[in-house]
């Protein structure tokens, strides 16, 4: 089945601690993207990446961090959280340019 | 600034009623426009597109038209159903970028029953 997964998919953690959230996709995308949803503000892109070891900053990269060493993975690294990163977070994949994208179910972070 | 928002937070429609979704947006160089509905609980979920270059798109039970002139996007959905309920986003596309997606704040459509 194809599909984007993210993991965990809730997380209460305490500010500086250092967390990374797991993106994964089984459809050979080459387009992965980072998101965070909050109440009034819709989607929020944080980072983005074209391809293999090409990424780039989206509206809100602030106290994020991102790698694509494999095409599938696609990790979201907060280094010192802080609760104003308290989220719905999401990622995506698609194929080319970000038409069609397919979204994970969420991650749900809390930071205290 | 650049930005992609919705006329109305919320929608309540009767089952069977077309609804119609409104998004605004400000910068005209944009090129590519996306509606997605996002359900409770779930990840945004791609409705349809379209391009620039057309000012209408059909798919099943949808319409997307595009008024370039006032900067306009809408969606119509036709006979509403109770699993039409949900949160439907606009997202745009710029043509500077064309890996970054610019989304709205989102409406919330709810159908009476």
């Amino acid at each position: 089945e194809a599909q984007v997964t993210q993991n965990p998919r809730y997380l209460i953690t305490v500010t500086g601690k250092k967390l990374t959230v797991t993106c994964s996709q089984n459809m050979n995308h080459e387009y992965m993207s980072w998101y965070r949803q909050d109440p009034g503000l819709g989607l929020r892109q944080i980072y983005y990446s074209m391809n293999v070891e090409v990424t780039d900053k989206g509206d809100v990269p602030e106290g994020y961090k991102v790698s694509r060493k494999e095409k599938r993975n696609f990790p979201l690294i907060l280094e010192s959280p802080s609760p104003n990163q308290t989220s719905l977070y999401f990622c995506a994949s698609s194929l080319g340019r970000p038409d069609t994208q397919y979204f994970g179910p969420g991650t749900r972070l809390t930071v205290l | 600034g650049e930005s992609v928002g919705l006329h109305l937070p919320t929608l309540s429609v009767q089952e069977g009623d077309n609804s119609i979704i409104n998004c605004a947006y400000s910068n005209s160089a944009s090129d590519y426009f996306i509606w997605y509905k996002q359900e409770s609980g779930k990840g945004p979920q791609f409705i349809i597109d379209i391009r620039s270059n057309m000012d209408k798109r059909q798919g099943q039970r949808v319409t997307v038209l595009l008024n370039k002139t006032v900067k306009h996007l809408s969606l119509q959905i036709a006979a509403t159903q109770p699993g039409d309920s949900a949160v439907y986003f606009c997202a745009e596309n710029m043509r500077s970028n064309d890996y970054k997606l610019s989304f709205g704040a989102g409406t919330t459509v709810t159908v009476r029953a």
